[in-house]
């Protein structure tokens, strides 16, 4: 069985741009979790998404946004970057609701 | 609010030897699922092991077993025989299993970096 993947897994943009990322879960997982993780802050929890609907939410502003699609795709978008937003961004997907699986990450980086 | 603790952020092993990596957590969860994740530099997030806060009986998945203390909050891991390939860093997180707060996330503690000294 294939494994969660992310795309890009490198991205460059620049401050005040607004940048979309992709996670395809595990065949059969319908829960999609978000994590960013910096070397300050370590791993933080953004969004977590179950059948197209966000049940959990992290403490980030109104920039970081997500949805699910009806085939448990996710995707997050991040509006006007800031340097700050530089960071490893990792999916998770799920079948239970306490095992996750992780994709390999999407490195963004804000100039 | 969940919070896990990883105390040591650094550590080292000579190859073939046995190391103790620490971690507490604190919830007001009773029902809670604990986990210890491998994120080598390739930064790929591995998971090592899990076990039900309901489970006395320690987990283990070959070289990697865990030391549950539930009453102290404790949940350390240890890993046998170290190899090489061991040398990562290591995440120890918990997730409640009660949805009634919407709380299906992990939470992480800061890691500690395993060397391991051929």
């Amino acid at each position: 069985k294939a494994g969660v993947t992310q795309t890009p897994r490198y991205l460059i943009k620049t401050r005040g741009q607004q940048v979309t990322l992709s996670c395809s879960p595990i065949s059969g997982h319908r829960s999609v979790s978000w994590y960013q993780q910096t070397p300050g802050q370590g791993l933080q929890f953004l969004f977590e998404y179950f059948s197209e609907t966000q049940r959990n939410k992290g403490n980030f502003p109104g920039r970081f946004s997500g949805r699910q699609f009806s085939n448990s795709r996710s995707e997050m978008n991040v509006s006007t970057l800031e340097l700050g937003d530089s960071a490893l961004y990792l999916c998770a997907s799920s079948w239970t609701d306490n095992e996750q699986f992780f994709g390999p990450g999407t490195r963004l980086t804000v100039l | 609010a969940q919070t896990v603790t990883q105390s040591q952020p650094e550590m080292s092993v000579q190859e073939a030897e046995t190391v103790t990596l620490s971690c507490t957590y604190d919830t007001s969860e009773s029902d809670y699922y604990l986990f210890w994740y491998k994120q080598p530099p390739s930064r790929q997030m591995i998971l090592v092991i899990r076990q039900e806060a309901y489970k006395q009986q320690n987990a283990t998945e070959n070289r990697f077993s865990v030391n549950f203390q539930k009453a102290a909050k404790s949940f350390s891991l240890k890993i046998s025989d170290s190899q090489l390939g061991d040398a990562a860093m290591y995440f120890c997180a918990i997730i409640s299993t009660y949805s009634g707060a919407g709380s299906y996330q992990l939470t992480f503690g800061k890691g500690t970096k395993l060397s391991v000294i051929p």
